[in-house]
Parts: C-alpha cells; structure tokens; sequence
C-alpha cells in the first residue's frame, strides 16, 4: 500500500495567491482529515470527512480556507487568498474501520 | 486552553536506557488515546494505543501506560535505540464523541549513542 499521499511537497507562494493542496487517502479507508502543524500552536485538526461528507469544520481558520472530498479518493484544501501566517505544513490522513489515524509526508508551505 | 498536554519539550537518554515521555489531560470524557512518533520531514506515524478500559498496552520495546484518576499517561522505551530519536506526540479523544482526535504539542527525544 502506498500510504497516504500528498502533493506538492512543499510550496512557495506570494500573499494573496491561491494555493491549493492535494490528498489520497489510503484505498478503502472513509475518514480522511487535514491538519496544521505550526510551531506556535502544534497539531491542529482543521476538517474531517466520513463517507466524502464534511463532519466537523470548526478547526478552519477562516472563510479563505476551504476543503472539498469530490470523491473517496481525493481531497483538496484550499488556501484563497494566502497570507503570511498560513504558512504551516499541512498533514492530510485517512482512518478506515480501526481508530488509528494514518498520516502522509505533509505539504511545507511558506507564503511570502 | 490545551485539553492533551506534554510538558517537557524535549528529554535526552542515553542508548540501552529507558525513555519515559508523559502525557497529561485534562478532559476527563477522554478515553482512547494514542502515540505517534515523528521524523523530521515526515507525517506522524502511530505508535501504540490504550483503550481507558485498559492501565498498561505493550508492544515489543514500547509500553504505555494510563492513569485515569490521574489523568496521565506515559510511553516507555525500554530499551533506547539511536533510531527511536523524534518528536513523540500523544493524543486523546472520546470514543464515543467521534474521530477527533487532540493532539498534545509533543516531546523531542534524542538518544544518544
């Protein structure tokens, strides 16, 4: 199994341009959740899907923050417009039937 | 206000001794929790778990063990390897509430050889 894959692995933007980050969670799984790593806050859950549908949204930020799960294969996140705080490494991971929550390689973004 | 917390950002320990990392919690609905280690430029990885049913959960070289009165838990790493060097971090939810999980801010372990 491939794991939990994210794209890109890092990205370099400037303030007010979208960015937007890609997930594939592992195949069968049905929970999948992005997350936000910062020095100043830790591990922050920003949004979970069960079965593609949007369950809990209180984490994100912000309306400049969107994430959409069109299929059960992939997930977007969505930065629009980017500010110099977003900057972060954004984790994606996917839980199937199990509570173990499986992580992928993250996206280092840095907004100019 | 932080519900998962690791007090000690980092703990240093010889090879072949014993790491202990804490967890303390103060949600008291908690009653799963798990341990993930992390390498840098990695996600997180997981570890070992413990249901609250349970005191202690062991896997090979790692024990963890949970205090519910107390409202701790601890991982052991018995012994330490220069391989088990990462940031570890624990995290506790409801089982019935959900599948959100709080992570705590985590503890960098360094075993020196």
């Amino acid at each position: 199994d491939a794991g939990v894959i994210q794209s890109p692995r890092h990205e370099v933007t400037e303030m007010g341009q979208e960015v937007t980050l890609r997930c594939k969670p592992i195949s069968g799984h049905n929970s999948l959740f992005w997350y936000r790593q910062t020095m100043m806050r830790g591990l922050e859950l920003l949004i979970y899907f069960n079965n593609n549908v949007p369950i809990d949204d209180s984490g994100m930020p912000e309306d400049r923050f969107s994430a959409k799960m069109p299929n059960a294969s992939f997930s977007t996140l969505k930065i629009q417009p980017s500010e110099p705080r977003d900057s972060a490494v954004y984790f994606c991971a996917s839980r199937g039937l199990e509570k173990t929550q499986y992580f992928g390689p993250g996206t280092r973004l840095l907004v100019l | 206000d932080q519900q998962v917390k690791q007090n000690s950002p980092s703990l240093s320990v010889q090879e072949g001794r014993i790491s202990i990392l804490n967890c303390d919690y103060t949600n008291s609905m908690f009653d799963y929790f798990l341990w993930y280690k992390k390498y840098p430029a990695e996600g997180p990885t997981f570890l070992i778990s413990i249901s609250s049913i349970k005191d202690k959960n062991e896997d090979g070289r790692f024990t963890v063990f949970l205090n519910k009165s107390a409202k701790h838990l601890s991982l052991h790493i018995v012994p330490s390897q220069p391989g088990d060097s990462a940031v570890y971090f624990c995290a506790a939810s409801e089982q019935n509430y959900g599948q959100n999980f709080v992570f705590g801010p985590g503890t960098r372990l360094s075993v020196l050889p």
